[in-house]
């Protein structure tokens, strides 16, 4: 059962555009995580958010909690080729020892110079 | 440096035969878990320990088996590879105490191949 689920699967955009990548799903979590992984590479976490509602930023990047923890979006203002990359959502439910977290399948970004 | 390290980083191997991914972490974290990447499916996990002899299966735990001898150490295990577990593998750590959703940090992957 895939609890979460992401949209758009594909984006491929030119330098400049923005874009949003959403992460949906029925369930209420604990927290939400996004993780960008680069080709050959392992995921690499961007940020953690863990209240209904909560907004942060990185650079270009922000990243957004819906308000009943059950979504999470990430919109990235003019983007450029080294935003290139397949974006990963994950949610966890329980605290601490008892977080297990599920990965939703992806979006892959690929931004043309 | 602190990381996650897997090897081999690649293998092409045959039906039937034994075969071990070891990974090792350097941050003395009690968690460490095992995922499969697949085309369309995402990361799917294999199994995880909380500790060292505590393992549990994840979503898709079938024809693999891990130990968990020491903190740092975490082997996947694939007693008899059958081509359905042509895959990329990668192996996550991160540290179980404090706040909700602590930082996994994850190895470099081994693109394995069963023929």
């Amino acid at each position: 059962t895939q609890l979460l689920e992401q949209s758009p699967q594909f984006l491929s955009i030119q330098e400049g555009e923005n874009l949003t990548v959403y992460c949906n799903s029925s369930s209420v979590f604990s927290s939400l995580q996004w993780y960008r992984q680069e080709p050959g590479e392992g995921p690499v976490l961007l940020v953690t958010v863990v209240t209904g509602g909560e907004v942060k930023k990185l650079k270009r990047l922000t990243f957004q909690f819906g308000d009943a923890r059950k979504d999470s979006s990430l919109h990235i203002t003019a983007a450029q080729p080294g935003d290139t990359g397949l974006y990963l959502c994950a949610g966890g439910r329980g605290p601490g020892g008892s977080y297990i977290p599920t990965f939703g399948r992806g979006t892959s970004l690929i931004v043309h110079p | 440096e602190a990381q996650v390290t897997q090897n081999p980083r690649y293998l092409i191997t045959v039906t039937g035969k034994k075969l071990t991914v070891t990974c090792s972490q350097n941050m003395n974290h009690e968690y460490m878990s095992w995922y499969r990447q697949d085309p369309g499916l995402g990361l799917r996990q294999i199994y995880y320990s909380m500790n060292v002899e505590v393992t549990d299966k994840g979503d898709v735990p079938e024809g693999y088996k891990v130990s968990r001898k020491e903190k740092r150490n975490f082997p996947l295990i694939l007693e008899s590879p059958s081509p359905n577990q042509t895959s990329l593998y990668f192996c996550a750590s991160r540290r179980l105490a404090g706040e909700r959703g602590n930082e996994q940090f994850f190895g470099p992957g081994t693109r394995l191949t069963v023929l």
